[in-house]
């Protein structure tokens, strides 16, 4: 059964700092990897996805990389801003094909002091 | 992207009674999906809808508790029945669009049962 992990739980970092969230999973037979970001009391923002055949996606000030013999994902963030603060969730997508379930770690919650 | 509108947005419902949550996606897919996602807590399937078949429960999740419509390719319902505090939670509609299902997400029904 796959399991998504999350660490920290919580982070708090002051402007302007270059900062990694990580994220884990059990079960390395993954289809793709996405990132989501999510504003309190609000849904979800998709930020990036990552197929299992990748190594890593950008998006603006966003860098996710995927290790998936590891289970392992980063999503680096550089330059922080205020507006950043928010939950970042990592989800994975099992099996071999595009129709398995995401799998959701518990978050890790960021607050970038201004 | 997916452009994904629920309604309501908010609502505070007494115990026993009953509460319809609509989805309305922007165009046609295949599958949407229902979360969950309770106080502190990360994001939990409840089912997948398809068009013109009975939807698809997890483990836990019952279709006399949580009914679910799928009408056409661009809206589906959620029905929270026979509510209990214990139903607290935000209720999330999803899709997944593209080659690699990348998931979207609705901007969540903030649901509190008194």
């Amino acid at each position: 059964k796959q399991e998504v992990t999350q660490i920290p739980a919580a982070l708090s970092v002051p402007e302007g700092e270059n900062l990694v969230l990580n994220c884990s999973f059990t079960d390395s037979a993954i289809y793709n990897l996405q990132w989501f970001r999510q504003d309190p009391g609000k849904g979800l923002t998709s930020l990036l996805l990552i197929q299992s055949s990748q190594r890593e996606q950008t998006s603006g000030r966003l860098n996710a990389s995927l290790d998936k013999s590891s289970g392992r994902s980063t999503l680096y963030i550089a330059a922080s801003q205020p507006g950043d603060s928010a939950t970042y969730l990592c989800a994975v997508r099992g099996g071999s094909s595009n129709t398995g379930k995401l799998i959701f770690g518990q978050g890790t919650t960021l607050q970038v002091k201004p | 992207s997916a452009v994904i509108s629920q309604k309501p947005s908010r609502d505070i419902c007494q115990r026993g009674t009953s509460l319809t949550i609509q989805c309305q996606v922007d165009s046609q897919v295949t599958m949407m999906f229902w979360y969950r996602q309770q106080p502190g807590q990360s994001l939990t399937l409840i089912a997948t809808a398809n068009q013109g078949s009975e939807a698809t429960y997890e483990s836990g999740f019952v279709i006399d508790k949580f009914p679910i419509s799928r009408p056409n390719l661009t809206f589906s319902t959620l029905t929270v029945s026979n509510m209990s505090p214990e139903d607290s939670s935000i209720y999330l509609c999803s899709v997944s669009r593209g080659g690699y299902n990348e998931q979207f997400f609705g901007p969540g029904t903030r649901l509190t049962v008194l």
